[in-house]
């Protein structure tokens, strides 16, 4: 019955390989989210998902990229990655045409990059 | 954009006394201000929100006081016990518009001494 699931949990992989990180809400919620945490700890938000729509997007690195192939899924995709892409990576989805605004976050996706 | 500011970034307080974590936003269209809790290896878990109509929200041990001229938040925790340690967001944002994106700030390490 777990709200938001990640997988991996942990990534480890070397320079210039790409990866995936899969997300799944069973919450019924509509809109998704893709965090990024450093070691020190600061969350920023890279990517934000509503119906299907993009409607946010940080300055993060285009080898970053969102697919959500259906409403319960946000994936992440990263190409050629780089020994600064290491962190911890939260999915995170809420409801706000409901009014509940609150960010339920997903276990996290520790990322190591050699 | 919106820019919220997070003070102190290090919090150490002996078991039983107050914490006081203080945040500012810049924002004046922000209208809903959550705080998440995030334990070690953790993900992010909301404590307590308060949304621009209301001036103070307590929920037993924990209060947030939100004074919007000034715009500013805080976060209170009473009687901290060890359990309490842990890092602590607070964020801003408007809601509204079918869309919700969170500005958070860069996090207080808060930790109690038994």
């Amino acid at each position: 019955d777990t709200a938001v699931s990640q997988t991996p949990k942990y990534l480890v992989t070397q320079m210039g390989n790409d990866k995936s990180i899969k997300c799944e809400q069973n919450l019924g919620h509509d809109t998704m989210y893709w965090y990024k945490q450093d070691s020190k700890k600061f969350l920023k938000i890279m990517f934000s998902y509503n119906n299907k729509e993009l409607i946010i997007n940080e300055t993060v690195p285009n080898r970053f990229s969102p697919k959500s192939p259906d409403k319960a899924h946000l994936n992440l995709h990263i190409n050629s990655l780089e020994l600064g892409d290491s962190a911890v990576y939260f999915c995170a989805s809420s409801q706000v045409p409901s009014g509940i605004a609150e960010q339920y976050f997903g276990p996290g996706t520790r990322l190591t990059v050699t | 954009g919106e820019n919220v500011e997070q003070h102190p970034s290090t919090l150490s307080v002996q078991e039983g006394d107050s914490a006081v974590i203080k945040c500012t936003y810049s924002d004046s269209a922000s209208n809903y201000f959550p705080w998440y809790k995030q334990e070690l290896g953790k993900r992010p878990q909301l404590i307590i929100d308060i949304r621009s109509n209301v001036g103070e929200k307590k929920d037993q041990r924990i209060a947030v006081t939100l004074n919007k001229t000034a715009k500013h938040f805080s976060l209170h925790i009473t009687e901290t016990q060890p359990e309490d340690s842990a890092v602590y967001f607070c964020a801003a944002s408007k809601v509204g518009g079918g869309s919700y994106i969170p500005t958070f700030g860069r996090g207080t390490s808060l930790i109690v001494h038994p």
